[in-house]
C-alpha cells in the first residue's frame, strides 16, 4: 500500500546511545518532514526536506541530524540520545496540499 | 511566522449534542488550514482542509469547519457528537507562499464525548 513507513514502532535507548529512525515513502513526494509530539506541546517540526540533497531545520532541530540521499528515504539520526528526546516521532510527506503521515515511532530514552 | 492556537486543552460534550473545537491562527499572507484527528496510540488522520472559496468546509465523519478571516479562526464543528468521536484533535496552518510547505500545529484539544 502506498504511504509513509516508519521503523521501528517502539525503541528504548540509554542516554548517550545513537540511533536512526527510518522513514520511507513510495509516492514520489518531494517534500518530507519530521515532527515530534509531546503532551501539551502538539507536533513540532524538527527537520524538513524539499527534495533529494536538500534539508533544512525546523523549530526544534537541536540533537537531531537528517539527510536526504534519495526521494524515498528521510532518516532522522540521534547522535547522543538524551531523556529530553523521549517523544513520539512522526514522519510526513506531501505533494501540494496533501500530507501523509507515518504511524509514528515511540522513543524512550532512559 | 506562522502559529496556531487551540485555547482549550479539553472539551467535554454529551453524546448527541453539537460540538465545537476552537482554533485561531496567525500567518503571513493567506492561510491553508487543516484539521487532523488522533486516536490513542495511532497516527494522524486527515479530517478536512480549507484552501480557498466557500468558508464552510465539509470533511470526513460528519465534521465541518468554518473559516473566518476577520477573526482568524477555523473552528471544527459537528452537529451531533458520537462517543467514537472521542480523540485528540489538531489544527494546523500553512502559508500559501511558494516553497512554504511546512505545517504548523496547535497544541491539540482532547475531545471527550460522554454517553
Amino acid at each position: 500500500n502506498a504511504g509513509v513507513t516508519q521503523t521501528p514502532k517502539f525503541q528504548v535507548l540509554k542516554t548517550g546511545q545513537s540511533m536512526t529512525l527510518q522513514c520511507a515513502q513510495d509516492m514520489n513526494h518531494e517534500y518530507m518532514s519530521w515532527y515530534r509530539q509531546d503532551p501539551g506541546m502538539g507536533l513540532r517540526l524538527i527537520h524538513y526536506s524539499v527534495g533529494a540533497g536538500i534539508t533544512d531545520q525546523g523549530e526544534v532541530p537541536n540533537g537531531y541530524n537528517v539527510s536526504r540521499s534519495t526521494t524515498e528515504d528521510f532518516p532522522l539520526r540521534l547522535l547522543s540520545a538524551a531523556p529530553s528526546q523521549t517523544s513520539v516521532y512522526f514522519c510526513a510527506s506531501s505533494h501540494g496540499l496533501g500530507y501523509t503521515f507515518g504511524s509514528g515511532t515511540r522513543l524512550t530514552v532512559v | 511566522a506562522q502559529s496556531v492556537a487551540q485555547p482549550e486543552d479539553q472539551v467535554n460534550v454529551a453524546e448527541g449534542n453539537p460540538l465545537t473545537v476552537k482554533c485561531t491562527y496567525s500567518v503571513s499572507g493567506n492561510p491553508y488550514l487543516f484539521w487532523y484527528v488522533q486516536y490513542p496510540n495511532r497516527g494522524l488522520q486527515f479530517l478536512l482542509k480549507y484552501i480557498t472559496g466557500d468558508n464552510l468546509v465539509k470533511g470526513s465523519y460528519g465534521f465541518e469547519a468554518e473559516f473566518n478571516k476577520s477573526q482568524t479562526s477555523f473552528h471544527l464543528k459537528k452537529p451531533s457528537a458520537l462517543v467514537s468521536d472521542s480523540a485528540l484533535y489538531f489544527c494546523a496552518v500553512r502559508a500559501d507562499q511558494t516553497g512554504a510547505n511546512n505545517l504548523f500545529f496547535g497544541t491539540g484539544t482532547r475531545l471527550t464525548v460522554i454517553p
